[in-house]
């Protein structure tokens, strides 16, 4: 059984417009939640993070969205440029006392941004 | 050097080999883990070592052996794979084990098992 799932496999936009990608949990034991990037043929790059502590968290043209009632985070990616296409991940951590730095990972979304 | 890097990038072999992948952290972090990622499915943990010592092993079979013979320094020694085995293996590290800690990866290994 899948704990964080990506249920849309592929997005495309225009260059310039709002890409939003989501993601869904079931644990409510998460409480860390990160975005990371992979291009083909290589490993998967960190991007952006929020802490259950939080609703919203901005890095430049990144901004992470979570809502915990519904077990949803997104991730936008504003203004989008070509070169943000690739395949991107959501994960998740949180066992409580655990710790063990466990990452859960969803099946990924692949973004096309049309020039 | 970059942050996480692995070798090879590419292994092909046989059922009976045995042989090692490696991995090797510059960013001075104390974690390092193994994932595995077949077609179609998501990342999956093999292995979480933290300081050289083994904190998870996620249920992976024993022709999976890892070893971390200091914090920078992370293998898996692989004998009698399987074809399913096939996937492509991503070492990454972070500062430590606790939550909140962004995991850095490497470019993987693209393993092929005849």
């Amino acid at each position: 059984d899948q704990q964080v799932k990506q249920n849309s496999p592929s997005l495309s936009v225009q260059e310039g417009r709002i890409s939003i990608l989501n993601c869904d949990y079931t644990n409510s034991m998460f409480d860390y939640f990160l975005w990371y990037k992979k291009y083909p043929a290589e490993g998967p790059t960190f991007l952006i993070s929020i802490s259950s502590i939080k609703d919203k968290n901005e890095d430049g043209r990144f901004t992470v969205f979570l809502n915990k009632s519904a077990k949803h985070l997104s991730l936008h990616i504003v203004p989008s440029q070509p070169g943000d296409s690739a395949v991107y991940f959501c994960a998740a951590s949180g066992y409580g006392s655990s710790n063990t730095g466990k990452l859960i990972f969803g099946q990924g979304t692949t973004l096309q941004v049309k020039p | 050097e970059t942050g996480v890097t692995q070798t090879p990038r590419h292994l092909v072999m046989g059922m009976t080999n045995k042989k090692s992948l490696k991995c090797e952290q510059h960013l001075g972090h104390n974690a390092m883990y193994w994932y595995k990622q077949s077609a179609k499915k998501p990342l999956e943990l093999m292995f979480v070592y933290s300081l050289e010592e083994r904190v998870e092993n996620n249920s992976v079979p024993s022709r999976f052996s890892p070893e971390c013979p200091n914090s920078s320094h992370l293998f898996l020694h692989l004998h009698t794979l399987q074809p399913e085995d096939s996937a492509l293996y991503l070492c990454a590290s972070s500062q430590d084990v606790r939550n909140n800690q962004p995991q850095h990866f490497g470019d993987g290994t693209r393993l092929s098992i005849l």
